[in-house]
């Protein structure tokens, strides 16, 4: 079965405090993509990253990081230094290859992320 | 270069009634998807084309809901005799099938409210 777990429904953390949100996802395909959405109050899917299941390095984009950990299933997202525009849900997002086709994106139930100044 | 482009933004009807929300997708992409988000749930796939085919459609997909993708330019979601169930946010996204990490761009959604 293809399925993303992010565990943490709702995150509040104060504006500069470090923040992780932790992604876990099952498949049994040896090739798949993994992704990150961002939901502003707005309600449109932002893109954020993505990764290939072959690309295990871990990546830094100003004050976001991504650490991907295939021994662990894991594509967990850390915001440095978080502000108040952060604010947001979070989307995991997977597209398993086995699948075939479409290469929909399964997502998990996202996590809400609330900065307070 | 402009993103996806989503039509109505909000859609309020009646029970029973049929409606229509269109999606604009970026220029080049060939790719089209349909989602639907529920409140407090991440986006469910409903449909895939490529260009103008329908090549998939998700079981949550009732006889009561259509899509096309007429000239493989934009979309159109169909939902007839809707319920209440049917109130969600209806999510489009488009990707280039030279893009081999398949990255999909959304539009802002049409939030659908069945009274």
């Amino acid at each position: 079965a293809q399925k993303v777990t992010q565990a943490q429904t709702e995150i509040s953390v104060v504006e500069k405090e470090d923040v992780t949100l932790d992604c876990v996802y099952e498949t049994r395909d040896t090739t798949y993509y993994l992704f990150w959405y961002k939901q502003p109050p707005s309600g449109e899917l932002v893109f954020l990253i993505r990764r290939n299941s072959f690309d295990e390095q871990n990546e830094i984009s100003g004050r976001y990081s991504w650490n991907f950990q295939k021994s662990t299933s894991s594509f967990n997202f850390t915001i440095t230094a978080s502000q108040v525009v952060d604010s947001a849900v979070y989307f995991c997002a997977l597209i398993p290859l086995l699948q075939g086709g479409s290469e929909k994106l399964v997502f998990g139930k996202g996590t809400k992320l609330t900065v307070n100044p | 270069d402009t993103g996806v482009s989503q039509d109505p933004r909000h859609k309020i009807t009646k029970r029973g009634q049929n409606v229509t929300f269109r999606c604009d997708p970026i220029s080049e992409h060939n790719r089209l998807y349909w989602y639907r988000q529920t409140l407090g749930q991440g986006p469910e796939f409903l449909t895939y084309f490529q260009n103008e085919a329908q090549l998939e459609k998700s079981r949550l997909l009732s006889d009561r809901f259509s899509a096309e993708r007429p000239k493989g330019s934009f979309s159109t979601l169909e939902i007839q005799r809707t319920e209440q169930g049917d109130s969600a946010m209806y999510l489009c996204a488009s990707s280039s099938s030279r893009d081999w990490v398949n990255t999909q761009y959304f539009g802002p959604g049409t939030r659908l409210t069945v009274l």
